[in-house]
Parts: C-alpha cells; structure tokens; sequence
C-alpha cells in the first residue's frame, strides 16, 4: 500500500494562478482532511470529508475548495492564489472519526510558495 | 473539542526517559486524547491514544490522570530520533476533525 500520496511535492505560483493540490489514499479510509502549516506553526484544518459526495469546512476555509467523488481522492482547489496562502499543505486520511486506532495517516505535503 | 496546554519545549538525555505532560482540564466525557509527532517538516505521524484507561504499546505509553484533566506520553528510553514536536490533541468520539495546538519541541541531546 501506497497509504497517503500528494502531488506535487513543491510549487512556485504567481499571485493571481490557481492550483489543485491532489491527494489519494488506497487504505479504503472514508474520512479525509487537508491541513495547511505555516513556518514554526502547528496544524490548521482546512477542510474534511466524511465519504464521498460530503465535505465540510475546518477552521481556515477562506480561499479553498474541495470535492470528493471518490472514496480514494480529495484534491484541494487554489483560486486566485494570495501570498497568505504560502504554506505546508498536509493530506490525512482515516476510517473514522476517534477512538479506532492508529487515528490518522497524513502523506508527505505539498510545500507551496506564492510570489 | 477541548483545548490543550502543553509545554513550549523540553529537553531529555539520550536513553533516559522523556516525560511530556499535557493539560487538557475542559475534557468531556466522550473525546478521547491523541499523541502525535512531527518530525522535521514530515507529515505528522500517529503515537498513541486513549480515553480513561492507561494505555501501551511499542513506541509509548500514555498515562491519564483519573478525573481525566491531564495526561503524559512517556517514551521509555528517548533515542535523537525522538526529536520532534508532540501534538496532544483531544477529541469527541463523534467528530472527524483533529484540532492541533502548538505542541511541545522535545529535544533529545546525546
């Protein structure tokens, strides 16, 4: 199993572009998450999907989208990329919401830079 | 989902025992509380959980006060690459979102 992927791993985008941020897990998780993490900050949810077809907003919603057509993918939308939005973007999955073991699986991260 | 006070940093020798404490004194009955650590940048990665009861496994142990207002994750025998930030998260057993704080920077020195 590959757990989490995200693709890309770095970008570069110019204030103004917009971007998708993808990520797929093949551990058959119904939950998924995207968190973003500024330099020397902890981790701010973005957005959250309890299964395919549902999706709610996290703390830091403002400047995103989200959708979820499938069970294995949950791609973040940028429009019109803001340097606010320069940060660590982290994708998470698990089976469910607590008390279930090994809680969440996160993938690698996007590191994106708005210039 | 309750909030979380932990130390800003910590230091702990290598191969003695590291003792990270939380508060979490707003806990209600059904959130459990989560350890997770972060390792240079990586994606956070899952330690290990409970919701009254001690609990154990191959990386720590978790200790939860009776009343349940604090907890301590315990890594028996700290090695350098325990050096992270430990996030001590609580959360409702009904909810899917993991809230992190800022966590506590542990610095295993040799």
């Amino acid at each position: 199993n590959a757990g989490v992927t995200q693709t890309p791993k770095f970008r570069i985008l110019k204030i103004g572009q917009s971007m998708t941020l993808q990520c797929t897990q093949d551990m058959n998780h119904n939950y998924m998450y995207w968190y973003r993490q500024d330099p020397g900050m902890g981790l701010k949810l973005i957005y959250y999907s309890v299964g395919a077809g549902i999706t709610d907003k996290g703390e830091v919603p403002n400047g995103y989208n989200v959708s979820r057509s499938t069970t294995e993918d949950f791609p973040l939308r940028l429009e019109l990329a803001a340097p606010s939005q320069t940060s660590v973007y982290f994708c998470a999955s698990s089976y469910s919401g607590a008390g279930y073991g090994n809680g969440y699986t996160f993938g690698s991260g996007t590191r994106l830079t708005v210039v | 989902d309750a909030k979380t006070t932990q130390p800003t940093s910590m230091d702990c020798a290598e191969g003695r025992a590291a003792n990270l404490p939380c508060n979490h004194s707003t806990i209600s009955g059904n959130e459990y509380v989560y350890w997770y650590r972060q390792i240079h940048s990586q994606g956070p990665q899952y330690i290990i959980h409970g919701l009254k009861n001690n609990e154990t496994n191959e990386m720590a142990s978790l200790i939860i006060t009776e009343d349940r207002k604090s907890s301590t994750l315990i890594l028996p025998h700290a090695t350098l690459r325990d050096t992270a930030v430990y996030y001590c998260i609580v959360r409702a057993s009904n909810t899917g979102k993991l809230i992190f704080g800022q966590g506590t920077t542990l610095q295993v020195k040799p």
